[in-house]
């Protein structure tokens, strides 16, 4: 199929260690979100790339987060010095273009142990 | 700040009946989303909502664009097994920064 997909599936890592997480979205589409959807919980903002930068980077809850998106295309997003309450699905999603319209990947579930 | 209140939280229907659901807010938004997630999958968009007054149908699914800008309804008629899951609606807080509602979980029995 060619929606969004997101690698790895699972990832469980110790406090402490650092992680990266993977985002390849739909062919042609320039824009690209990451949100983080907590147990119960709507997903929830984090970074907006438009193209190779980032247009919006508002949601990053503090500086051990960073997202980068080298080509325009594949996106990585690393979390530094993970902590336990890291632990959520990191979802990630993109449009043609900015728009509210967005096709969402299966996410990345970590857990921080 | 701008939090989306959905309710019910959860439902729990026969198969044949109709579904309402809703989303609140205490401040104006332009667009609502919709979005259905089932277990480990990302939510997938239902219906899109731009203008206030807004009625929209996607095949069972009917969802309203509130007058006060406040508010929109998720209507599922003659619901099936396969509608379970959780269903969620969204509004852009500016740009592109999409708020989502904790979700409404729903549950068919056949």
């Amino acid at each position: 199929g060619a929606g969004v997909s997101q690698t790895p599936s699972n990832k469980v890592t110790e406090k402490g260690k650092y992680v990266e997480l993977r985002c390849d979205p739909i062919s042609g589409h320039t824009a690209l979100y990451w949100y983080r959807q907590s147990l119960g919980q709507g997903p929830e903002f984090l970074i907006y790339f438009q193209g190779t930068g980032a247009a919006d980077d508002s949601g990053l809850p503090n500086d051990r987060f960073f997202a980068v998106r080298p080509e325009g295309s594949v996106s990585t997003l690393k979390i530094q010095r993970t902590e336990r309450g890291d632990s959520a699905v990191y979802l990630c999603a993109s449009s043609f273009g900015p728009s509210y319209e967005q096709y969402f990947g299966p996410g990345t579930r970590l857990t921080v142990t | 700040g701008q939090q989306l209140n959905q309710s019910p939280q959860s439902m729990f229907i026969q198969e044949g009946e109709d579904v309402s659901m809703n989303c609140t807010s205490s401040s104006i938004f332009n667009t609502w989303l919709w979005y259905k997630q089932e277990p480990g999958e990302g939510p997938v968009l239902l219906i899109a909502l731009y203008k206030a007054g807004e009625l929209t149908s996607n095949g069972r699914l009917t969802a309203q664009f509130g007058i006060t800008r406040k508010d929109s309804f998720l209507n599922i008629s003659a619901s099936i097994p396969s509608d379970v899951g959780i269903y969620f609606c969204a509004g852009p807080r500016r740009g592109n920064d999409m708020r989502f509602g904790a979700g409404t979980r729903l549950t068919v029995k056949p």
